[in-house]
Parts: structure tokens; sequence; C-alpha cells
């Protein structure tokens, strides 16, 4: 199985500085059709997960132009460019390129200073 | 608008079974291949399974196989998943979200006790 790490697992983060969020894979996530599914997921308090950014740098209808992920291979990274109030929350990465299983990361739970 | 609507979990003895079912409405159903995801109490997300979009072709998590079974009602419009020998480990929310992840229900909780 692929494994997800992240880090940190837990970012405090002053209002309007930026953060970032690693989420390093077990092998490379680039598919033999030649994408990479690599997904971005928040989850706000109480709340379902939300869908951020998909392969790996593409954002979601609706999400702040703050929120942007990068990276490639083994190796992605989400950035928030400020934090506001309402990013709290727990973000999760997910592999979608060697299934079964889909396989998450930890969770990094992002609070504000 | 998608929505997506988890109904069926509750409290549950070990051994037991119960089933989920997720109402879709908004979108096209059988267009979508879809997955129901957990989440125990306090912890992080764990993917279960996932349904193609014929109906018939079926993945698990390995934590879950031969315990659980993941089916689709296209004319119903509707996600199901039977839960069979229970155990308390199987204690979560559970979310069905529609691939590739981007709309989820507001998840169903269901608890197993010993």
């Amino acid at each position: 199985d692929v494994v997800m790490t992240q880090s940190p697992l837990s970012l405090p983060v002053t209002l309007g500085q930026p953060a970032s969020i690693s989420c390093r894979s077990s092998q490379s996530l680039v598919h033999s059709d030649g994408n990479t599914y690599l997904i971005w997921f928040q989850q706000r308090p109480g709340q379902s997960p939300r869908r951020l950014i998909y392969s790996v740098s593409y954002r979601d209808s609706g999400v702040p132009d703050r929120f942007s992920g990068s990276g490639s291979g083994t190796d992605f990274t989400l950035k928030i460019s400020r934090v506001e109030a309402e990013d709290v929350g727990v973000y999760y990465c997910l592999q979608g390129t060697h299934w079964p299983p889909y396989t998450f990361g930890q969770g990094t739970k992002l609070e504000i200073k | 608008e998608v929505q997506l609507v988890e109904s069926g979990g509750g409290l549950v003895q070990t051994g037991g079974s119960l089933r989920l079912s997720c109402a879709a409405s908004g979108f096209t159903f059988s267009d979508y291949r879809l997955h129901w995801v957990r989440q125990a109490p306090g912890k992080g997300l764990e993917w279960v399974s996932v349904i193609e979009r014929d109906v018939t072709t079926t993945t698990y998590a390995d934590s879950v196989k031969g315990r659980f079974t993941i089916s689709r009602d296209n004319a119903k419009n509707t996600l199901y998943l039977q839960m069979n020998s229970l155990r308390v480990e199987d204690t979560a929310v559970y979310y069905c979200a529609r691939d590739p992840g981007d709309y989820w229900g507001q998840g169903t909780l269901v608890t197993v006790s010993s």
C-alpha cells in the first residue's frame, strides 16, 4: 500500500501569515496514464471533508485563490498564502493513483495562534 | 445542486449488522463511481469501498473485505453499504462521496458496542 506522510501534524499560524503543509508518498504518484492523482481536502470542525485541490494543483470552484497545490512524483505541498479564521480545520492529502486502497495522509490540524 | 444524504447509522452490538444508505440527487447518478469513507471518533479518514458505474464491480479495503458489501440502485439513485460481523473498531462516521471526492454527504454515525 502507498503510505502518505503529512507534516507537520499540527500547524499554529498567525492570521494573515502563510502556511504550508507537506505530503510525501512512499512511491511515485504518476499514473501510467500520465496523470498524478493527488487530492487535498479541508475538514472544518464538525463538517464533512471538502475537496480543495485535485490532480496536484487544480483548485476547485469556489475555493479561494489563497490556496494552492504543487509538487510532483512523491513530494507535494498545499500552501495558504494568507491564513484566515475560516481556514481552521484539518487538512488531508489523498492518493488515487495506486489503488486499492486509496490512502489518506494522517491529517494536519491548522489552528490560529 | 448535488446532494448526498446518508442514513441508517446507529448503535449495534459486536457481531451485528447495519445497512447504510446514501440518497443522491442533483446529478446523473449512473455516470459516477461512488465511495464509502469512514472516520473513527477523533481520527483521520479511511477509505472503505468503491463501486463502479457498472454496478457489479466493487473494491474493498482489507479491513472490511468479506464483511461489508457495497451496492447501488441506479434507478433509485441510492448507494448502500451492508455491514455484517461488526466490530468495535468499525465505530465511525461513514461518509458517501462521489468520485473523485468532489461531493460528500454529511455522514452517519455507526457505533459498535461490546
